[in-house]
């Protein structure tokens, strides 16, 4: 039970390149997340998904984009790096609960640098 | 006004102190509520979930306060190990909001 793995571990880009990070979850969870933290900062919210099919904005969606084909993967595509999306990527996943969610578990965090 | 809001910190307490964290969050809809544990470089993982009713989990407990939009986490008989940033999340629909988290550092 491998959990949530994401792929690559690392990356560095340059402007104006395109790229597509990998995640995947071996839990059969409904949900799926992508997130970004900088350095200090919190966690925010990329784009979710919360089915097969599905998905939605989050906080900072610009220059992102997702794709949720399978239930196990969620695929986050950036079209044309910029430094400013220099940053850890973080997946999660999770299930409804009854209180509306319930427990996220995250993959390792996927370190991208944008020259 | 963000969403989540925590005091940074950082809190820099003796081994055996009892350290309290606060967070508020703007979303009156808010359904589910947690505490987050981050380690350096590291992904996070759950401390505990919070109930309207509060929970303890041997030295940490948790309460929420729903009238006055805030969630809390007190930590009892600090270890050097409980080093780590705590983060707030609070979620609605499927939908989840973190705060930038708190850094706590335990000493000898």
């Amino acid at each position: 039970n491998a959990g949530v793995t994401q792929t690559p571990k690392f990356r560095v880009l340059k402007t104006g390149q395109s790229m597509t990070l990998l995640c995947a979850q071996d839990m059969n969870h409904e949900y799926m997340y992508w997130y970004r933290q900088d350095p200090g900062m919190g966690l925010r919210l990329i784009h979710y998904s919360v089915g097969e099919g599905t998905t939605a904005k989050g906080e900072v969606p610009d220059g992102y984009n997702v794709s949720r084909l399978k239930k196990q993967n969620f695929l986050l595509g950036l079209e044309s790096a910029a430094p400013s999306q220099t940053s850890v990527y973080f997946c999660a996943s999770s299930n409804p609960g009854t209180g509306g969610l319930e427990t996220q578990y995250f993959g390792p965090g996927t370190r991208l640098l944008v020259l | 006004r963000k969403e989540v809001e925590q005091d940074p910190g950082p809190f820099n307490v003796p081994e055996g102190a009892t350290v309290a964290f606060n967070c508020t969050y703007s979303n009156s809809a808010s359904q589910s509520f947690f505490w987050y544990r981050q380690d350096c470089r590291k992904e996070p993982k759950l401390l505990m979930s919070v109930y309207s009713s509060g929970n303890e989990d041997g030295r940490f407990t948790a309460q929420l306060n729903r009238a006055s939009q805030y969630i809390s986490l007190l930590i009892r008989d600090s270890k050097l190990s409980d080093s780590a940033t705590y983060l707030c999340v609070v979620a609605n629909a499927g939908k989840s909001t973190f705060g930038d988290g708190t850094t706590l550092t335990v000493k000898p």
